[in-house]
């Protein structure tokens, strides 16, 4: 059955730092790799999706990087800011199937 | 484009009471997904579908029945809602790519 880790679990960081979230999954037969954002009671909201064939995307501040061999994602935020605390959620999605499997996600807040 | 929209957004119901609830999108998507959101649990799947008229079990069906008819709506129903059954729900759907995008979800308690 196919796993997904995210380490750290929680993660509180001053405004302007650097950060990195990890994501670790246990199949390597990916077809994609999803990151979203969810703030406190509301829905999720898609940052970017990595093709397997793809080995990173960036979006603005957000860099997310895919390392099947390793079974390995990491989301990068430069120059955090406090509008980035949120709930960050990896999302596998294997070739064999389009069911999702959810990590159960990293609580981030920035501090001003 | 409206996305994915859910309705209703809140709902209280009493035990053994029924409802349903309506996921709609206007992307063309063909795979269409309902979930439910629980403290410490993450998001689980309860059943999905990949186009009209088919459905399918996810990983937590029981208590539940689906029905999609048209390709843009799927709707989640519940036949005697329990106190276990409070959630929240969340609606996707996803295209070709399998990129999931999320309604914004409906706040269900059963009391």
């Amino acid at each position: 059955k196919q796993e997904v880790t995210q380490i750290p679990a929680a993660l509180s960081v001053p405004e302007g730092e650097n950060l990195v979230l990890n994501c670790s999954f246990t199949d390597s037969a990916i077809y994609n790799l999803q990151w979203f954002r969810q703030d406190p009671g509301k829905g999720l909201t898609s940052l970017l999706l990595i093709q397997s064939s793809q080995r990173e995307q960036t979006s603005g501040r957000l860099n997310a990087s895919l390392d099947k061999s390793s079974g390995r994602s990491t989301l990068y935020i430069a120059a955090s800011q406090p509008g980035d605390s949120a709930t960050y959620l990896c999302v596998y999605s294997g070739g064999s199937n389009y069911k999702l499997t959810f990590g159960k996600g990293t609580l981030l807040t920035v501090n001003p | 484009n409206a996305g994915v929209t859910q309705t209703p957004k809140f709902r209280v119901l009493k035990t053994g009471q029924s409802m349903t609830l309506l996921c709609a999108q206007d992307m063309n998507h063909e795979y269409m997904y309902w979930y439910r959101q629980d403290p410490g649990m993450g998001l689980r799947l309860i059943h999905y579908s990949v186009g009209e008229g088919t459905t399918a079990k996810g990983e937590v069906p029981d208590g539940y029945n689906v029905s999609r008819l048209k390709k843009q709506n799927f709707l989640l129903g519940l036949e005697s809602a329990a106190p276990s059954q409070t959630s929240v729900y969340f609606c996707a759907s996803s295209g070709i790519r399998y990129e999931q995008y999320f309604g914004p979800g409906t706040r269900l308690t059963v009391t």
